[in-house]
C-alpha cells in the first residue's frame, strides 16, 4: 500500500540557510509525488509535482525536489529560506484506482520556523 | 480564474448538533474532493465525486456523515450529530487531472 512518512514535525532554519524537508514514500509502482504548502488559515497550494519525468522538480517559490528512487525519497530544498516561507509542508503519493481515479495520500506535515 | 469558494470558514457547535459545510470548485472541474484534516495531521481523504457521483467514501464515518454534489457542481458535507473528535478543518477540493486545487477550508470546533 501507497504511504508517506515526513521526517521532523518541525524544523527551524535561520533566514538565508538551507531549507531541507524529508519525505520518504512507499509504493509498489512508480509514484507521482506532490509537495503542498499550508499558511495559516489558509488551504493547501502546490509547490511541485514529480510525474516520472525529470528527476529534479523545479516549483514555486524557489523550492525544488529530487525524486530518488534508490532511497524511496522526496525531499524538498530551498537553498535560502525567507522569512515568508514559514509555513506547514506536506508531502503527499498518488494513488491510482479503478476505474481511472486518482487519489492523494498525505503524510503528516512539517512545520518550518524561520528565524531571523 | 475563480478559485475553490467554502463557507462558512468558521463554525462551533455544540455536540450532537449538527451542522453543514459547502464547496463550489473551480468551474469545469468534474472532481470534488472533502478532507478533514485534525491538528497536527495531514488532510484526510473523507468522499470523491466524479461529476456527481461517489467513487470513494471508504474513509467517510457514514453513521453521522454524510455529503452530496447535486448536478455536478456544488457540494455540501453535512455532520449529524457531531462529537468532540469531529473538531477539524474540513477542506474541499477539485481538480481536471492531476493536480488538486484547495479551498480555504472550514475550521470546525465541537464544544
Amino acid at each position: 500500500a501507497q504511504s508517506v512518512t515526513q521526517l521532523g514535525s518541525h524544523v527551524s532554519v535561520s533566514e538565508g540557510a538551507l531549507v531541507l524537508l524529508r519525505c520518504n514514500y512507499s509504493s509498489s509502482v512508480p509514484p507521482y509525488l506532490f509537495w503542498y504548502v499550508q499558511y495559516p488559515n489558509q488551504g493547501l497550494q502546490l509547490l511541485l509535482k514529480y510525474t516520472s519525468a525529470a528527476t529534479l522538480v523545479k516549483g514555486i517559490n524557489g523550492f525544488e525536489a529530487e525524486f530518488k528512487k534508490s532511497e524511496t525519497s522526496f525531499h524538498l530544498t530551498k537553498p535560502s529560506a525567507h522569512m515568508s516561507d514559514a509555513a506547514e509542508y506536506f508531502c503527499a503519493v498518488n494513488i491510482a484506482f479503478s476505474g481511472g481515479y486518482n487519489k492523494l495520500i498525505f503524510g503528516a506535515g512539517t512545520r518550518l520556523a524561520v528565524h531571523p | 480564474e475563480a478559485g475553490v469558494a467554502q463557507s462558512p470558514r468558521y463554525k462551533i457547535i455544540e455536540k450532537r448538533q449538527s451542522v453543514a459545510f459547502w464547496c463550489n470548485p473551480i468551474s469545469g472541474h468534474a472532481t470534488l474532493y472533502w478532507y478533514q484534516q485534525i491538528l497536527g495531521q495531514g488532510p484526510k481523504l473523507l468522499i470523491q465525486f466524479q461529476n456527481n457521483g461517489v467513487v470513494d467514501d471508504s474513509q467517510l464515518p457514514k453513521d453521522r456523515f454524510s455529503a452530496e454534489r447535486l448536478k455536478g457542481v456544488d457540494s455540501t458535507l453535512k455532520i449529524q450529530p457531531a462529537k468532540l473528535e469531529d473538531s477539524a478543518v474540513y477542506l474541499c477540493a477539485s481538480s481536471l487531472s492531476l493536480e488538486q486545487y484547495f479551498g480555504p477550508g472550514t475550521r470546525l470546533t465541537v464544544t
